[in-house]
């Protein structure tokens, strides 16, 4: 079992409507959450991350995290032509240091 | 703030040849971290470095090492390379433990 997964999509959604991505993950010791946005042939860039349950907003993005769950979504408010990217689940997992366990990643298209 | 660093961009070996990839972190960055990117396989986490020490180490072959030099810079070296070495390798930097990872432009292995 993989430690985060991720709908590969694709997901296409319109100009200006809500794109909802998820991720679940499976150890319970996941204790940071962070998303990545990569364009093709480009390299991850962060967009946010989050450590509590809850929502955190941050302009145009919000990230959720459940931990009872083992669930973190992103939204993306407004959808524009230029987030059609590559976004990246990525979690640290207690004790391991500054290792990352990334997802596949969810390939997002918005629809002009 | 520079980014992070990775030299050179690009590289084309052939088989049993080596390679050594360079990245500078971001200043003040003590943690640095190495990442293969691959279509099938997604990130997959190499090493960790944190001032001078190997933190964490990935489930890749011995013929995978890396180093970190005082002044925080990262080099890691791929010995009798494969075809199936070919990827996108990442550098990552952060501040310590639990940050978020900021990564270069990479550094683009093609082997033949």
């Amino acid at each position: 079992q993989k430690e985060v997964e991720q709908n590969s999509g694709p997901l296409s959604v319109p100009e200006g409507a809500i794109a909802s991505l998820n991720c679940t993950y499976s150890d319970r010791g996941s204790q940071s959450f962070f998303w990545y946005r990569q364009y093709s042939g480009k390299s991850p860039e962060l967009i946010m991350f989050i450590y509590s349950n809850g929502d955190k907003e941050d302009g145009r993005f919000t990230a959720q995290l459940n931990k009872a769950s083992q669930y973190v979504s992103l939204l993306i408010r407004d959808s524009q032509p230029s987030d059609s990217a590559t976004y990246l689940c990525a979690v640290n997992i207690r004790g391991t240091g500054n290792q990352f366990y990334f997802g596949t990643g969810t390939s997002l298209t918005v629809i002009p | 703030k520079a980014g992070v660093t990775q030299t050179p961009r690009y590289l084309i070996k052939t088989r049993g040849q080596q390679v050594t990839l360079s990245c500078s972190p971001i200043s003040g960055h003590r943690s640095v971290s190495w990442y293969q990117q691959t279509p099938g396989q997604g990130l997959q986490f190499l090493f960790e470095y944190f001032s001078e020490t190997q933190r964490n180490k990935g489930n890749f072959p011995g013929r995978f090492s890396g180093r970190q030099f005082s002044n925080s810079r990262s080099e890691m070296n791929v010995s009798t390379l494969e075809l199936g070495d070919s990827a996108l390798y990442l550098c990552a930097s952060s501040l310590d433990n639990n940050s978020p990872l900021h990564f270069g432009n990479g550094t683009r292995l093609t082997v033949t």
